[in-house]
């Protein structure tokens, strides 16, 4: 089946400063990429979403770039705030059955 | 639109007594999701259906674990016997089947 792995698992930055986080995945039938948000206590929110036949898409300050030759997709934060820190997993699959990352702790520090 | 409703927000039982959580998905959308978030697995398709019916359920974990949509506007995830590994959120999510997943708030769950 689908694996996903996402990197890394924790990542620290002053506002104002750019974060990306990166997933590799390992089935190339996958062609939906889309990036979750999670806050304390809180389901995970859609934040930004991909398609195969797409290399890139930007929505403000977010922004998923896809390179489906090397499997791998990732998230762009720009001009970071101190809301941005949260708990981001990418996730992918064919259809409707997602296969979720591990999860990226981001913290912005003020 | 309220968005996807979970009860109980937690539940705190005692090993083999049976749970049900339960979800009300977004009007309309004709898909629904049970998911299961722990930190060692993260985040787990358990069981999904279309139209009210199950389509795929090989991620549920054993028999103790059923699911039911009796109609579009309702589903129930039973454990039954509950037990301690059982501890984890319970997320359900709902969709129109374009990939987009809107996830309720969650069932946190504790089995003593």
């Amino acid at each position: 089946g689908e694996n996903v792995e996402q990197h890394p698992s924790t990542l620290s930055v002053q506002e104002g400063d750019s974060a990306v986080i990166k997933c590799t995945y390992s089935d190339s039938a996958s062609n939906y990429f889309p990036w979750y948000k999670q806050e304390l206590g809180k389901g995970p929110q859609l934040i930004i979403d991909i398609r195969s036949n797409v290399g890139e898409k930007k929505d403000q300050r977010i922004a998923v770039t896809l390179n489906k030759t090397a499997k791998h997709f990732s998230l762009h934060i720009t001009e970071t705030q101190p809301e941005d820190s949260a708990v981001y997993f990418c996730a992918t699959g064919d259809g409707n059955k997602l296969v979720f990352g591990a999860g990226t702790i981001l913290r912005v520090k003020s | 639109d309220a968005g996807v409703i979970q009860s109980p927000r937690h539940e705190v039982t005692e090993m083999g007594q049976e749970v049900t959580l339960r979800c009300k998905p977004i009007s309309g959308h004709d898909y629904l999701f049970w998911y299961r978030q722990t930190m060692m697995r993260g985040l787990e398709l358990l069981i999904y259906f279309n139209n009210n019916v199950p389509i795929d359920d090989s991620g549920m974990p054993e028999d103790r674990f059923s699911a039911k949509m009796p109609n579009a506007s309702f589903s129930t995830l039973k454990i039954q016997p509950s037990e301690p590994r059982d501890s984890a959120v319970y997320f359900c999510a709902s969709s129109l089947g374009t990939g987009a997943l809107f996830f309720g708030e969650g069932s946190r769950l504790t089995v003593l």
